[in-house]
């Protein structure tokens, strides 16, 4: 099991263009969340998804931001008209059964980041 | 809204020695869990333990331990017979049970260990 598998792992633009990170779960795991963490900082919740839908976004910015996860083919964040604000690691997360349910299964698991650097 | 805080931003201990991460939150709620979790340089997010609030039994995981003082909403991780390869930064996390915020983890600042050989 390759686990949760991100890339890029380092992804540089310069200002006003657009980042796009993208995420695999791992095997059999069909909930995906974003973190993103700033330099010297925890990692704060961004959204949560499951295949085709946007469970819950209260973490992402209102504007720029947006992310999917198709139903074929891996979560994808997209930021678009990148400023240097948005340089940080941008964590994704899976689990194999949703946070309502027991929790004992509702176990995170990682990727290990993908680090966007905003010139 | 859940708070984590960590308040030792920096730790240090020698090899085979025993260190205590501090970790207090903050919650209205009676029913969550917690978690620490490890960074290495690599970046990767490890789980190290978790514990349900609900259980009174501190949880344990080989050299890794947790003191959980409900009342006082503090939860600390004890690391025995500290090696070179426990070096990293260590977050502690909370999760609610409710519904309504089961989403979503509230991460602390953070505690960066460092193990002296």
């Amino acid at each position: 099991n390759a686990g949760v598998m991100q890339n890029p792992r380092h992804l540089v633009r310069r200002r006003g263009q657009e980042a796009r990170l993208r995420c695999s779960p791992m095997k059999g795991h069909s909930h995906v969340y974003w973190y993103r963490q700033l330099p010297e900082e925890g990692l704060k919740f961004m959204v949560y998804l499951q295949k085709e839908n946007i469970i819950d976004e209260s973490g992402m910015p209102k504007e720029r931001f947006s992310a999917e996860f198709p139903k074929e083919g891996p979560s994808i964040l997209r930021i678009q008209q990148v400023v240097r604000g948005d340089s940080a690691a941008y964590f994704c997360a899976s689990s194999p059964t949703g946070p309502y349910t027991f929790s004992g299964a509702n176990v995170l698991t990682f990727g290990a980041g993908s680090r966007l650097t905003v010139l | 809204a859940q708070t984590v805080t960590q308040s030792q931003p920096e730790m240090s201990v020698q090899e085979a020695e025993t260190v205590t991460l501090s970790c207090t939150y903050d919650t209205s709620e009676s029913d969550y869990y917690l978690f620490w979790y490890k960074q290495p340089p690599s970046r990767q997010m490890i789980l190290v333990i978790r514990q349900e609030a609900y259980k009174q039994q501190n949880a344990t995981e080989n050299r890794f331990s947790v003191n959980f003082q409900k009342a006082a909403k503090s939860f600390s991780l004890k690391i025995s017979d500290s090696q070179l390869g426990d070096a990293a930064m260590y977050f502690c996390a909370y999760r609610s049970a409710a519904v309504q915020g089961a989403q979503k983890l509230v991460f602390g600042q953070g505690t960066r260990l460092t193990i002296n050989p």
